[in-house]
């Protein structure tokens, strides 16, 4: 059983489009991020909700938007798409503050 | 501001030997540490832990040390075998309430390779 799982892998899309990946996890944990990791392999968190509620929104454009249905699902929405958007996108999900992540395998996102 | 890094980019050691990959931190409030593994194509994997009450801690093959008076993490990696290569990230955190609870703030990465 996957723990985190996130859809699709990859997604291949030109500018200005918009798109979403989604995010799963059965953990029953109650916290949930997004992070982004650039070409250089650097992890930056872009969001974290807890209970559905957003606690954590870093300096990310409006054109991203995060969506929690449940405390079991996180979504991301990114409009107008740029090229410098292209990068892995991972979710994760923990129990709580000071306890691990656990990460999904990302999304490659690729704008051209 | 707040910022985690590593010394080394890059670590090549041969199969067998004990690897040592060493992280800085600069958030005198960090008090939760984390080393990752990450393998090409997946996410990040939760390696081991340390809370700032601590120095050491042990798991299977891995050991992490933090010195708080130098702001210093470390992962060693005992009798590392080819399957260890992979890139290390440290991170930590330093609130668990507000707008930064549950944050982790991630290092550069290390590239350990391990030769057979």
């Amino acid at each position: 059983d996957t723990a985190v799982s996130q859809t699709p892998k990859y997604l291949v899309t030109q500018m200005g489009n918009d798109k979403s990946i989604k995010c799963e996890q059965n953990l029953g944990h109650d916290t949930m991020y997004w992070y982004k990791q650039d070409s250089k392999k650097f992890l930056k968190i872009m969001f974290s909700y807890n209970n559905k509620e957003l606690i954590i929104n870093e300096t990310v454009p409006n054109r991203f938007s995060p969506k929690s249905p449940d405390k079991a699902h996180l979504n991301l929405h990114i409009n107008s798409l740029e090229l410098g958007d292209s990068a892995v996108y991972f979710c994760a999900s923990s129990l709580g503050a000071r306890t691990p992540l656990h990460f999904g395998n990302g999304t490659r996102l690729t704008v051209t | 501001g707040e910022s985690v890094g590593l010394h080394l980019p890059t670590l090549s050691v041969q199969e067998g030997d004990n690897s040592i990959i060493n992280c800085a931190y600069s958030n005198s409030a960090s008090d939760y540490f984390i080393w990752y593994k990450q393998e090409s194509g997946k996410g990040p994997q939760f390696i081991i832990d340390i809370r700032s009450n601590m120095d050491k801690r042990q798991g299977q093959r891995v050991t992490v040390l933090l010195n708080k008076t130098v702001k210093h993490l470390s992962l060693q990696i005992a009798a590392t075998q080819p399957g260890d290569s992979a890139v290390y990230f440290c991170a930590e955190s330093g609130g668990g309430s507000g707008t930064s609870y549950g944050k982790l703030t991630f290092g550069q990465g290390t590239i350990l390779t391990v030769h057979p």
